[in-house]
């Protein structure tokens, strides 16, 4: 089945950006969302944004002007940008698929996470 | 934007009860793009319920949604110990896209 894995540095310093790979294993990126979700200590899921296999976006407004998500389809992999972070963008960070089956839209498979703290 | 608002924020309950799990939108959904989500502490979520009432594979039946329009409900028919988590509430639509409810802690009475 459908394996997510997500991959990048734990610690990054504030000001710069946020870089992480979600890389898909078991199955195509193709036809579906792809999301990128994230989840400070101790609080909710925040939906940051998704891409579309074919390249098309969709960013949470709160986030839109530092967050930039590419697919990368010959290697099965999408990736999330966040720029200028600061503390509060310290969370578990998780990518995960979102598609449509029959009439229905939901997310089926998720990574399992990675922790990115942000402090210099 | 479309806003979840899910209550109670804790559910104090014990193995066997019953548990009703509530999420209320700010605006009338299409049900068919309301989820319910399980997480437990260090784990990703995990799927249960799909386009508001259709049952995730491998789900057990005790886990059941219901509802329309703003409002959702999550029902645990007879809770096992396993079942003790945070539940969260999820909606699809075109602005903004994807939108979490925050979340519904059921604990150990």
């Amino acid at each position: 089945q459908v394996q997510l894995q997500e991959s990048g540095p734990g610690l990054v310093k504030p000001s710069e950006t946020l870089s992480l790979t979600c890389t898909v294993s078991g199955g195509s990126i193709s036809s579906y969302y792809w999301n990128w979700i994230r989840q400070p200590p101790g609080k909710g899921l925040e939906w940051i944004g998704y891409i579309f296999y074919s390249g098309s976006t969709n960013y949470n407004p709160s986030l839109r002007s530092r967050v930039t998500i590419a697919v990368d389809t010959s290697k099965n992999q999408f990736s999330l940008k966040l720029s200028s972070v600061t503390a509060a963008d310290t969370a578990v960070y998780y990518c995960a698929r979102f598609g449509g089956y029959y009439k229905y839209y939901y997310i089926d498979v998720w990574g399992k996470g990675t922790t990115v703290t942000v402090s210099s | 934007e479309i806003v979840l608002t899910q209550s109670p924020g804790t559910l104090s309950l014990s193995p066997g009860e019953r548990a009703t799990l509530s999420c209320r939108a700010s605006q009338s959904v299409t049900s068919i793009y309301l989820t319910w989500f399980q997480q437990k502490p260090g784990q990703a979520p995990r799927l249960l319920i799909y386009g508001a009432s259709s049952r995730a594979t491998g789900i057990p039946d005790r886990f059941s949604g219901s509802g329309s329009g703003t409002d959702f409900t999550l029902t645990i028919s007879r809770l096992e110990p396993e079942d003790f988590a945070v539940y969260y509430c999820q909606h699809y639509g075109s602005s903004p896209g994807i939108t979490f409810g925050q979340g519904t802690r059921l604990e150990v009475k």
